[in-house]
């Protein structure tokens, strides 16, 4: 399974709404769809899996939604920390764990 | 949770790499699944491989063939060895681990490795 993020890059300012895609070239339980967050210079961070459920260390302006081949993640105001690399991945054992090939939020 | 990994820093063309990622504070039992990803200098994020609870382990297909990862002591550590290494395999090396059950996860991982493949 082949999953492209899209835009490639999300120019936009603080206070704003930013919305990221991950499409997937087959269907994909949204139990093992995943979300993390990669500031510069630091290792990826869990944002959000199953495709919807934050973790414990999530702020609640991140959501994510989505099934089958389309799935969103949603920044509902960006705050200053928010601006970095968001990659989408599949897991699961025979799932794999691939990796889309990211979207980079930047401060406008 | 800490994870650190350990092992060569530069690794010459055709040779064998072999990393180390020693867990502190938790079984290795406790794991959704243990992890390995790098990331190419300015490039993206790729999945090496992953072992799960269960034991089993799964590779990405498009380095299947030259990967494995074990557990390599009980509770302590999990490794990955890569054959036949090319410049191609220059990355930040990161080990992580998806903690918990599907319904509830938490993640940890490593501060990453520079490995650079050169002769």
């Amino acid at each position: 399974i082949v999953l492209t993020q899209s835009p490639g890059t999300l120019s936009l300012s603080p206070g704003e709404r930013a919305t990221l895609s991950c499409r997937a070239s087959q269907s994909v339980s949204s139990d093992y769809l995943a979300w993390y967050q990669q500031r510069r210079g630091q290792a990826p961070r869990l944002l959000i899996y199953a495709a919807s459920t934050r973790t414990s260390a999530t702020p609640d302006r991140f959501s994510g939604s989505g099934s089958g081949t389309d799935f969103t993640l949603t920044i509902s105001r960006l705050e200053p920390e928010d601006f970095a690399v968001y990659y989408c991945q599949q897991y699961g054992s025979s799932k794999g764990g691939m990796f889309g090939q990211g979207t980079k939020v930047e401060m406008k | 949770v800490q994870l650190q990994e350990s092992g060569p820093r530069l690794v010459k063309p055709s040779d064998s790499l072999t990393l180390k990622c020693t867990v502190s504070d938790t079984p290795l039992s406790r794991a959704f699944y243990w992890g390995w990803i790098r990331q190419p200098p300015g490039k993206g994020l790729e999945w090496i491989g992953s072992i799960y609870h269960s034991g089993n382990s799964y590779y990405n297909p498009s380095l299947e063939s030259r990967v494995t990862i074990s557990v390599d002591s009980p509770n302590t550590e999990f490794s990955l060895t890569l054959s036949s290494v090319t410049a191609a395999d220059t990355a930040v090396y990161y080990c992580a681990g998806i903690l918990g059950t599907a319904a509830h996860l938490e993640d940890f991982w490593g501060q990453g490795i520079l490995v650079t493949v050169s002769s």
